[in-house]
This record gives structure tokens, C-alpha cells and sequence, in this order.
């Protein structure tokens, strides 16, 4: 069966600091992978998405970046961390295919201090 | 891009009934709803996939009006269990050529004992 793996589950930085945040899944092959952003008490603003290794697709440009190195394997990345970068960040996959449901990991709870 | 939800937040008693609409302004091909628990991912509950498409599981279901651009998600003889924030997502054509889902705000539902 497939599995997402998201990590770490929270973390604590400070303005200006560096962030990685990673994401694997198992049980599947081409997947499509997601990065979500969700302020506190928000809704669920897509940040990137890809279809293969190395072609990520933005839709919110800001300081973060994402990639995707393995076939299974989702980086989201930031040189400086803002004070607005705090939030649940959530990755997702889905199958190929223009109606596959998303399957989310178990997010990670950001907070820049 | 975003499908607009409606209405914001929903409270309810165990065992009334309440139904949730997510409408686009855009030609709507597919919509997926999810169940969000309170610090917890989202959860899949369904998609639809064609106008006059109508699904449930347990006391949950959804229809689809292709036409009127919207779908309704119905609560039947809520339970608390049923309590988090429903999501609606619509597919729309990313700038890779690539489909992403993009969600509405959410609607915060509450049933009490």
C-alpha cells in the first residue's frame, strides 16, 4: 500500500534562517507530488506541484523553492524565512491522471519566530 | 481560480442536517471534497466526476449540477464525528499544462451534543 512521509512534524526557526522540509512516498511510482500552505485557520494555498524529476511547477512566487531530486522524494526549501512563512505546510500525491484523489502526509507546523 | 465555499461555518445538533455548496466561475470538469480534522492532514471523502454526478458513503454524499458550476455536499443526521472544515477542490489547467486542484476557503462545520 502506498504511504507519504512528511518531516519533521514541527519546527521552530528564526527570521532569516534556512528551511528544508521533505516529503517521501512509498508504494507508488510518477507520482504527482504537492506543497500546500495553510495559515492558521485557513484554507489550503497550493504552493508547487510536479509531475516528474526536476519539473516543478510554481503558482505562489516568494522566498520558497521546491524540488524534486527522486521520482518519490519532495524538498521544499527557503534561503531566508519570513515571519509570514509560518503556517501547516502539507504535502500530497496523487496518481497520474486529471482526477486522481490526493492522498496528504501528515504535515508540518512551522512556526517563524 | 478558487471555487468559493458556502457557508463560512456551519453548527449544528447530532442528528440535523446541513448542506455545503462550492460553486467556480469557471467550467467545472471535476470537484474533490475533503474532511479536515482540527491539526490533523485532510482526508479524500470523494470526487465527482460528471454533471448530474451524485456519490455518498455513510450519511455523506455530493452531487454535481455541470451546468450551474457547483456541487453540494449534504450531512444527513449528523454525527460529532462529522465535525472538522470541508474542503472543496475544482482541477484547473496549471501553467505547465498540467492539472492541479486548487481549493476553496473551507467550511468550518460543528455538530454538538
Amino acid at each position: 500500500s502506498q504511504t507519504i512521509h512528511q518531516w519533521p512534524a514541527t519546527l521552530v526557526q528564526p527570521v532569516g534562517s534556512p528551511l528544508s522540509l521533505e516529503c517521501t512516498v512509498e508504494g507508488t511510482s510518477n507520482p504527482n507530488l504537492y506543497w500546500y500552505r495553510q495559515a492558521a485557520g485557513r484554507g489550503l494555498q497550493l504552493l508547487f506541484y510536479s509531475v516528474g524529476i526536476g519539473q516543478i511547477s510554481s503558482e505562489v512566487p516568494q522566498n520558497l523553492s521546491a524540488s524534486r531530486p527522486q521520482d518519490r522524494q519532495f524538498i521544499l526549501s527557503s534561503k531566508k524565512l519570513l515571519l509570514s512563512d509560518s503556517g501547516f505546510y502539507l504535502c500530497a500525491w496523487g496518481t497520474r491522471g486529471n482526477n486522481s484523489p490526493l492522498h496528504f502526509g501528515n504535515g508540518t507546523r512551522l512556526t517563524v519566530t | 481560480q478558487q471555487p468559493v465555499q458556502s457557508p463560512q461555518a456551519v453548527i449544528l445538533r447530532e442528528g440535523e442536517d446541513a448542506v455545503i455548496n462550492c460553486s467556480s466561475s469557471k467550467a467545472l470538469y471535476s470537484v474533490h471534497w475533503y474532511r479536515q480534522k482540527h491539526g490533523e492532514a485532510p482526508v479524500f471523502l470523494m470526487i465527482l466526476l460528471k454533471g448530474g454526478e451524485q456519490k455518498g458513503h455513510d450519511k455523506i454524499s455530493a452531487s454535481f449540477n455541470e451546468k450551474k458550476q457547483q456541487s453540494s455536499l449534504y450531512l444527513t443526521a449528523s454525527q460529532l464525528s462529522y465535525s472538522g472544515t470541508y474542503f472543496c477542490g475544482t482541477v484547473f489547467r496549471g501553467s505547465g499544462g498540467y492539472n492541479k486542484l486548487i481549493f476553496g476557503a473551507g467550511t468550518r462545520l460543528a455538530v454538538h451534543p
